[in-house]
């Protein structure tokens, strides 16, 4: 069965930074591209960054672009995401999703996280 | 970026209905689409991929079409279960974007 477990999620004061990680189980993890989409309270989805099965590549949302770090350690099956000068603007609940079919990306998501929420706020 | 422009933002409807929301792109992106489902407090379900086929384990009440700019989800026989958010994505290109979505309320 496919997990995928985030946490990382908390309170943060404008300007700080934070590092979500995504805990994966149930597939061969270095076959997956994966993302992190985020949905602030009330909003919309928004797609932030995803990073290759190698990890080798990488891709952001020009909202976060400089700001957010994507990774991953394929030998613990984690993918990261470091974010760094945090606004209001960033608060949500970060979500990690996978994409359906091996070796490819992009791909429409067919398993995703519960989600960890991200509060900025003095 | 791509823009994908969802409508109507907001549908009331019955059991028994039969719905359609529409999701446009700003430019082509093929059949490159995927429709989710989410509820509130829970993680978004992939109902449909490139455009009109149907994720495993999705009821066949659920059924997506278009190619090009244009892409419709069409929900027949509504069921209580039903009753969601429902978002559009396109994956054209790696910087993937999202419509902004549609609410299916009673």
């Amino acid at each position: 069965e496919v997990q995928l477990l985030e946490s990382g999620g908390g309170l943060v004061q404008p300007g700080g930074s934070l590092r979500l990680s995504c805990a994966a189980s149930g597939f061969t993890f270095q076959n997956y591209a994966l993302s992190w989409v985020r949905q602030a309270p009330g909003k919309g989805l928004e797609w932030v960054s995803a990073i290759s099965g190698s990890g080798g590549s990488t891709f952001y949302a020009d909202s976060v672009q400089g700001r957010f770090t994507i990774s991953r350690d394929n030998s613990k099956n984690t993918v990261f995401l470091f974010m760094d000068s945090l606004g209001a603007e960033d608060a949500a609940v970060y979500y990690c999703a996978k994409v359906r079919v091996s070796l490819i990306d992009p791909d429409a998501f067919d398993f995703w996280g519960q989600g960890t929420m991200v509060t900025v706020s003095s | 970026d791509i823009q994908m422009t969802q409508s109507p933002s907001t549908l009331s409807a019955s059991v028994g209905d039969t719905v359609t929301i529409t999701c446009r792109a700003s430019q082509s992106i093929s059949d490159w689409l995927a429709w989710y489902q989410q509820k509130p407090g829970k993680a978004p379900k992939l109902l449909i991929y490139k455009a009109s086929n149907s994720e495993r384990g999705v009821p066949s009440r659920f059924s997506g079409s278009g190619s090009g700019t244009e892409f419709t989800l069409t929900i027949s026989s509504l069921q209580p279960d039903d009753f969601a958010t429902y978002y559009c994505q396109q994956y054209n290109t790696y910087s993937r974007t999202f419509g902004q979505g549609t609410k299916v309320e009673i």
